[in-house]
């Protein structure tokens, strides 16, 4: 199957700062989604981005499809920001998750 | 435009018991994908289905899982005999069509099994 691989693993930043968050992925995919779990548990979706450049707000995405990796870009992170974000990807409809980046936010 | 539901979003269990965790996916969503967290294991797909028909279970364990989307009424993941092994959080997801697959996802049921 799909091996997805995110790095760094941990990431602590100071409020204000700006992170890349990287997913590299094994096989073509036409689905890649990153999500930010927050520290409820809950997955709140972030980006259908399984090409391209999309930005929303503060955050930022590109996903080079024929290099298999994406970005997920944070500028000016905040403590709000903070939990695991997880790259997915998929090829015939489910989902293959990487292990997530857990990102602390320091006030 | 409500999103995922899914109920209950706490549940306790003894071992031996049934547990049964309920899904209605968004308003105008057919496909539905359930997905388990374990510990220290992350998020893996279980199991694929459009109504009345599994598409993929390619993920669910061999014994006492079961998954169903009937044409009426919320996808139901059932889950016999429960072991503390099975403790973990159910998410379900849903997406319109398969020509645009974006999944959106619930909140999650978290079990418990004492």
């Amino acid at each position: 199957g799909i091996q997805v691989e995110q790095s760094p693993p941990d990431l602590i930043l100071q409020e204000g700062a700006n992170s890349t968050l990287r997913c590299n992925f094994s096989d073509s995919v036409n689905n890649l989604q990153w999500f930010h779990q927050n520290p409820w548990g809950q997955l709140i979706n972030l980006f259908y981005i399984p090409s391209g450049t999309k930005q929303n707000g503060r955050l930022s995405a590109t996903t080079v499809a024929t290099e298999r990796y994406s970005l997920l870009y944070i500028s000016s992170s905040q403590t709000t920001d903070s939990g695991v974000y997880f790259c997915a990807v998929g090829a015939n409809s489910k989902l293959t998750f990487g292990k997530g980046i857990t990102l602390s936010v320091r006030p | 435009n409500a999103g995922v539901m899914q109920n209950p979003r706490h549940l306790v269990r003894r071992r031996g018991q049934e547990a049964r965790l309920r899904c209605s996916p968004m308003k105008g969503h057919s496909h539905v994908y359930w997905y388990r967290q374990l510990p220290e294991e992350g998020l893996k797909f279980m199991v694929y289905l459009q109504k009345e028909n599994i598409i993929d279970e390619s993920g669910m364990p061999k014994e006492r899982f079961s998954a169903e989307f009937p044409k009426e009424g919320p996808s139901i993941l059932r889950i016999q005999q429960v072991v503390r092994g099975d403790s973990a959080a159910y998410f379900c997801a849903s997406s319109p069509a398969a020509s645009y697959n974006e999944q959106f996802f619930g909140p999650g049921t978290r079990l418990t099994v004492l």
